[in-house]
């Protein structure tokens, strides 16, 4: 079992629908990040939080420290968010990855 | 805006040939990552350096892989011989310090084909 887990794998949405991507993990953590990563490109990073939750434009981010459990949110979602969005949490002074959630969005 | 950069992008080579990867993190970053990302899987840590001091290289196989950052700054990465399962991207990040907290911030990637 790995020690960070993502649902969906794959994922599909219309323009306009509101998307949730769920990461959930069995280790202890100091922070958890979501990073986005488009095709052939580099990573970045979207958010670092510990708890609650945070707001990027159109992202939200929420943790659940208790339930071990995080959610990435798009609303009004658009085909420029088409990329893979994967869940890593900080577990001592590394960076635990999960395998990433695919997402495509058309127009 | 700092950027950590990777070069080269994309690199295609034979099975049995050597291969080396260069990264320049961002400027004050003490702390210096290369992972392996394989198609459809999530990266994995090959080795940290903090300064130019190997925090871990438990993960790299150190049988073809070596990485050096001799004066703290940048890094190389080379593997020989290069194998056909070494196809992957490869990718640099840097943070701040090694505290388990800080933000690391990621290059745009290394694509390794190996034929």
């Amino acid at each position: 079992k790995n020690e960070v887990e993502q649902s969906p794998q794959n994922l599909t949405a219309q323009e306009g629908e509101f998307i949730t991507i769920n990461c959930s993990y069995s280790v202890g953590i100091s922070a958890l990040h979501w990073l986005q990563q488009h095709p052939g490109g580099g990573i970045v990073s979207l958010f670092m939080l510990s708890s609650g939750k945070k707001k990027h434009g159109r992202l939200i981010a929420t943790i659940n420290i208790q339930e071990k459990h995080s959610s990435l949110h798009i609303t009004a979602s658009h085909p420029r968010d088409s990329a893979v969005y994967i869940c890593a949490v900080h577990n001592t002074d590394k960076l635990i990855f999960g395998t990433g959630t695919r997402l495509q969005v058309f127009p | 805006e700092a950027e950590v950069a990777q070069s080269p992008r994309y690199k295609i080579t034979e099975k049995s040939q050597a291969v080396a990867f260069w990264c320049d993190p961002i400027s004050g970053h003490a702390t210096l990552y290369w992972y392996r990302q394989i198609l459809g899987q999530g990266p994995e840590l090959l080795v940290q350096f903090q300064d130019e001091s190997v925090v871990d290289d438990s993960q790299l196989p150190k049988d073809r892989f070596s990485a050096e950052r001799l004066k703290g700054v940048d890094s190389t990465l080379k593997i020989q011989p290069a194998e056909l399962g070494d196809s992957a991207m490869y990718l640099c990040a840097s943070s701040q310090a090694g505290v388990s907290y800080n933000e690391q911030f990621f290059g745009p990637g290394t694509r390794l084909t190996v034929l």
